[in-house]
């Protein structure tokens, strides 16, 4: 079975300062893909970036990167250039190749950008 | 196009009482599923649905029956409340044969407290 771990339950960072929230996962698939996704207060769950297992280069989606460290199973989201709207539950997710009914989430942290 | 729309918002129920959470598609995807969210937990899969017809069970099945008669529609019933379900609840689409197959879809989520 698959497990995602997020071990830090809360963060914060001043606004325009970079941010790194950490995840880890175990499996023993080797085709899969790994989420991040946002829950701001509005409740509704929006994909932030995604990356293929099978892809060496790091996702990057504007001021969001990951480092994906395949061997190690980790899964890190760097935020640069942190803005208030950033403030929201971050959740990572596992999803061996499939359909979604092998969608594994982290516990979620929260990220809270200060001004 | 709306995407995926899920009602009601939020619901309070006794214990005991049955009611159904609706969730509607227009996107034509084939794949559906249920998700209840608890502080502390992440999402965890409930039901899900390959296409009309087809329903399995998630990880977290008891106290909830799905059907699938359309591809449009996946409602979620509750046969007897229970304080245990009380819960934010998400549907969520996925285009498995479109191509970026792993994207889900989430509608805006049902927020549910059973006194």
């Amino acid at each position: 079975a698959q497990t995602v771990t997020q071990s830090q339950p809360e963060m914060s960072v001043q606004e325009a300062e970079t941010v790194t929230l950490s995840c880890t996962y175990d499996t023993s698939e080797s085709n899969y893909y790994l989420f991040w996704y946002k829950q701001p207060p509005s409740r509704q769950m929006i994909l932030v970036i995604r990356q293929e297992a099978y892809k060496q280069q790091n996702a990057t989606e504007n001021r969001f990167s990951v480092n994906f460290q395949k061997a190690a199973k980790s899964f890190s989201l760097k935020i640069s250039d942190s803005q208030l709207g950033d403030t929201a539950m971050y959740f990572c997710a596992f999803m061996a190749w499939g359909g979604s009914e092998k969608l594994v989430f982290g516990k979620g942290m929260k990220l809270t950008v200060n001004p | 196009n709306a995407g995926v729309t899920q009602t009601p918002k939020f619901q309070v129920l006794k214990t005991g009482q049955s009611m159904t959470l609706q969730c509607a598609q227009d996107m034509n995807h084939e794949y559906m599923s249920w998700y209840r969210q608890d502080p502390g937990m992440g999402l965890r899969l409930i039901h899900y649905s390959v296409g009309a017809g087809i329903t399995d069970q998630g990880e977290v099945p008891n106290g909830y029956n799905v059907s699938r008669s359309t591809t449009e529609d996946f409602p979620l019933r509750l046969l007897s409340a229970a304080p245990s379900q009380t819960s934010v609840y998400f549907c969520a689409t996925q285009d498995i044969m479109g191509a970026s197959s792993e994207k889900l879809f989430f509608g805006s989520g049902t927020q549910l407290s059973v006194l």
